[in-house]
């Protein structure tokens, strides 16, 4: 079975920062799909960013993008010029049959 | 486009109850996946239906079944509702089912309250 780990529980950044959250997984796959989701205090899980594995260049989306690193199976999001509303759990995930889903990192956004 | 839906919002339900909960796919979208979020026990996979057929199945005991109708919409049904099945239910739906079409999109969640 894939596991997902996210090994911060919470982090904190100040607007207009850079903060770097951390993602390992495990699988014996050499083709799959990974994701990060951000749930905002209202609980709507919002789709960030997605990468697949055969692709060597790093996803990025805007402010998102993510360090791909297959042979270490991490997987980590950078969100850069951070805002307020960028303040929510974000999940990663690994797509099997099913989303398997790390426990999430809480992310606080300072003024 | 409008996005996934998922009635009702909220609910109370008494322990012993069964309940049922909806949720609507993006338009054109045929693979519809519910999931249960727990504080303890986070996110977890409960089934997949594309098609009108169940695809996958998490590990979940048999009180927890579903359906998808030819339109796509997917209903979900608890019976015999436990304390511990209070949760948020998030219903996603995706184009179709495995590999890249695992770009979810989500309801915003029922969340069932059992007392």
């Amino acid at each position: 079975a894939q596991t997902v780990t996210q090994s911060q529980p919470e982090m904190s950044v100040q607007e207009a920062e850079t903060v770097t959250l951390s993602c390992t997984y495990d699988t014996s796959e050499s083709d799959y799909y990974l994701f990060w989701y951000k749930q905002p205090p209202s609980r709507q899980m919002i789709l960030v960013i997605r990468q697949e594995a055969y692709k060597q260049q790093n996803a990025t989306e805007n402010r998102f993008s993510v360090n791909f690193q297959k042979a270490a199976k991490s997987f980590s999001l950078k969100i850069s010029d951070s805002q307020l509303g960028d303040a929510a759990m974000y999940f990663c995930a690994y797509a099997g049959y099913a989303l398997n889903f790390g426990k999430g990192t809480s992310l606080l956004v300072t003024p | 486009k409008a996005g996934v839906t998922q009635t009702p919002r909220y609910l109370i339900k008494t322990r012993g109850q069964q309940v049922t909960l909806s949720c609507s796919p993006i338009s054109g979208h045929r693979s519809v996946s519910w999931y249960q979020q727990t504080p303890g026990q986070g996110l977890q996979f409960l089934f997949e239906y594309f098609s009108e057929t169940q695809r996958n199945k998490g590990n979940f005991p048999g009180r927890f079944s579903g359906r998808q109708f030819s339109n796509s919409r997917s209903e979900m049904n608890v019976s015999t509702l436990e304390l511990g099945d209070s949760a948020l239910y998030l219903c996603a739906s995706s184009l179709s089912s495995g590999g890249s079409s695992y770009e979810q999109y989500f309801g915003p969640g029922t969340r069932l309250t059992v007392t």
